[in-house]
């Protein structure tokens, strides 16, 4: 089966542009992840989606970035009006609803902002 | 929130020695420990965890230990080989389903011919 997919793997985009990030977890995964990685960093957390409950917002940098998830599957992180400093690569993951499992990576989109 | 302290953020052994990675969390509340090694330009994955009940497990030259009371376990690397170089996270959770899992800082693994 198909593991955690993200699109897309690259994006440049200028500074003061919109850009959003698609991530589709595995099928019947109910635990959704994100995670900011700089260059040579570690894994910096985002937001958290589980299930129908409120996400978990409190990772969030600024009230530029956002979140949501449709459907209780793919998930969409939008960065508005972004900076430099937003250059980072952008992990998702995923994981089942039971306590204690393991979560599954995407393979990233690595965000370049010029 | 919880809080995961990971070190050292750098590590060089010689190939065939063995290599301790050390972290610590802050909400006693946690129950979970995954470790997650990330080779470059690579996503991480899962190669070992631990939940609380437990104080150590073992997979072939990788161990890990947990100690509830002090809040601190540790990865354990035996007979390295030059394919263990990678960077390896930590992260702790709580038990409510609700809860996210927070990562440490990562510890870079160089693994000297």
């Amino acid at each position: 089966g198909a593991g955690v997919s993200q699109s897309p793997s690259n994006k440049v985009t200028e500074k003061g542009k919109d850009v959003e990030l698609r991530c589709d977890p595995i099928s019947g995964h109910t635990a959704l992840y994100w995670y900011r990685q700089s260059l040579g960093q570690g894994l910096e957390f985002l937001i958290y989606f589980q299930g129908n409950s409120a996400p978990d917002k409190s990772g969030l940098p600024s009230d530029r970035f956002s979140a949501e998830r449709t459907g209780g599957s793919v998930s969409t992180l939008t960065i508005q009006r972004t900076q430099q400093e937003d250059s980072a690569v952008y992990l998702c993951a995923s994981s089942l609803a039971r306590m204690n499992t393991e979560a599954f990576f995407g393979q990233g989109t690595r965000l370049t902002v010029v | 929130g919880e809080n995961v302290e990971q070190h050292p953020s750098t590590l060089s052994v010689q190939e065939g020695d063995s290599a301790v990675i050390k972290c610590t969390y802050s909400d006693s509340a946690s129950n979970y420990f995954p470790w997650y090694k990330q080779e470059l330009g690579k996503r991480p994955q899962l190669i070992i965890d631990i939940r609380s009940n437990v104080g150590e497990k073992k997979d072939q030259r990788i161990a890990v230990t947990l100690n509830k009371t002090a809040k601190h376990f540790s990865l354990h690397i035996t007979e390295t080989q030059p394919e263990d170089s990678a960077v390896y996270f930590c992260a702790a959770r709580r038990g409510n389903r609700d809860d996210k899992i927070i990562f440490g800082k990562g510890t870079r693994l160089h693994i000297l011919p």
